[in-house]
């Protein structure tokens, strides 16, 4: 079955330090892979999409269909940053999403 | 920049009464849906819409679900005798047209069944 793992359900980090949210899928096919993002009290906004391979807030991600992994990452934390993050995954043949647990960055100043 | 609008924020309910939440999707969206997240655990897809009928739907949909488009905007998710288990954040989202299937969701409606 498809399946989207977040290993990490927190992650602090200092302002200015890398930041990598982990985001392992399992899927024979080829997946569309997203992250989207929900800050405090607000929706989830899609942040990326593995197919526009572009970088929204200075984040990328790169799919790795070896590793079976989507990892977000940023080389520099702000503290604007700290929300919940989500790894989502659709397939062929279907519309709706997979997501993982979420991961919520904290970015301490 | 449009958005999928979500009513009411918030709702209290007793358990064994009947919820509408309502939902204006993105107006040129085709596809549209509803996600559930219950507190403190992920998010989790119910059911899909498309050209009027239920195009998939999840194990958790049962029949105390129903999905409805009553007229050419609003959404609505009915769920006929909650219980408990059904407190939760739902959200609606839609997807389509120029978006492609990228899915673009609402600020979720709170219903706490007591």
């Amino acid at each position: 079955a498809q399946r989207v793992t977040q290993p990490e359900k927190l992650l602090s980090v200092f302002k200015g330090a890398p930041v990598e949210l982990k985001c392992n899928y399992s899927y024979s096919g080829s997946p569309e892979l997203f992250w989207y993002v929900q800050y405090s009290r607000q929706r989830l906004q899609l942040l990326l999409r593995h197919i526009s391979r572009e970088s929204i807030k200075g984040f990328t991600a790169d799919l790795n269909k070896g590793e079976t992994s989507f990892h977000l990452k940023k080389p520099f934390a702000q503290e604007e940053d700290s929300a919940m993050y989500y790894c989502a995954l659709s397939y062929s043949g279907t519309y709706k999403y997979i997501f993982g647990t979420g991961t919520r960055l904290k970015v301490l100043a | 920049e449009p958005e999928v609008t979500q009513t009411p924020s918030h709702q209290v309910t007793q358990m064994g009464q009947e919820v509408i939440l309502r939902c204006v999707p993105i107006s040129n969206h085709l596809y549209f849906y509803w996600y559930r997240q219950i507190l403190g655990q992920k998010v989790e897809f119910l059911v899909s819409f498309y050209n009027n009928e239920i195009s998939e739907k999840s194990e958790i949909f049962d029949d105390q679900f129903s999905v409805e488009r009553p007229d050419g905007s609003n959404f609505t998710l009915k769920i006929r005798s909650t219980k408990l288990e059904d407190s939760a954040m739902y959200f609606c989202a839609s997807s389509g047209g120029h978006s492609g299937n990228t899915i673009y969701f609402g600020e979720g409606s709170w219903l706490t069944v007591v």
